[in-house]
């Protein structure tokens, strides 16, 4: 069985630039979530998609957004980047809604010069 | 202060040694408990799922909660090189499967020497 797979697994842009990165949930999984990874902050929870319904949102400005589509693919968009949104980001999949067990995806690294 | 804390240390053992790795948190409304383990370049993978407070064994691994401390706990027993990763926990309050959403420690990264 698959994993979830995030593309692409590296980025390089620059300030002001946009950005949409890519998540494959494990096969059944209909529940995406998407976290940023920082030294400094740690794991941080951006939002969950169930049924391409966002069920929840994290502290992040609204230049951070997403989507997920009828197939459980899930998109997230940066608009507007600025040096600090360089990190990695975590895509991790649940099976349903009564489940608390995540699986993640190997990442995206962005770094924004 | 933060949600929950975790020393990032790193934290180096020699192989065959007890670690002992720790969080502590402020939100008494979790109650699950959860621990993830890292290796380099690879995303979190689920060790122990835990609910309110107590202790869950799991092959070397054992996990413990003491919610009236608000700490939780997650001993390796007869540490080997594999182990070297850095560990993270995670808490949730409300229903299991719930849309609440997880808080993370920083994580602790260790290595197991040889």
């Amino acid at each position: 069985k698959a994993g979830v797979t995030q593309t692409p697994r590296y980025l390089i842009k620059t300030r002001g630039q946009q950005v949409t990165l890519s998540c494959s949930p494990i096969s059944g999984h209909r529940s995406v979530s998407w976290y940023q990874q920082t030294p400094g902050q740690g794991l941080q929870f951006l939002f969950e998609y169930f049924s391409e319904t966002q069920r929840n949102k994290g502290n992040f400005p609204g230049r951070f957004s997403g989507r997920q589509f009828s197939n459980s693919r899930s998109e997230m968009n940066v608009s507007t980047l600025e040096l600090g949104d360089s990190a990695l980001y975590l895509c991790a999949s649940r099976r349903t809604s009564g489940s608390d067990i995540q699986y993640f995806g190997a990442g995206t690294r962005l770094s924004v010069l | 202060q933060k949600e929950v804390e975790q020393d990032p240390g790193p934290l180096s053992v020699p192989e065959g040694a007890i670690v002992s790795l720790n969080c502590t948190y402020s939100n008494s409304a979790f109650q699950y408990f959860m621990w993830y383990r890292q290796y380099s370049r690879k995303g979190p993978e689920l060790l122990m799922y835990t609910y309110s407070s107590g202790n869950k064994e799991d092959g070397r691994f054992t996990a413990q909660v003491d919610k009236s401390s608000k700490y939780i706990s997650l001993f390796i027993r007869d540490s080997q090189p594999s182990d070297s990763a850095t560990y993270l926990c995670a808490m949730k309050g409300g229903s299991q499967g719930g849309s609440e959403k997880l808080v993370f420690g920083k994580g602790t990264k260790l290595t197991v020497n040889p």
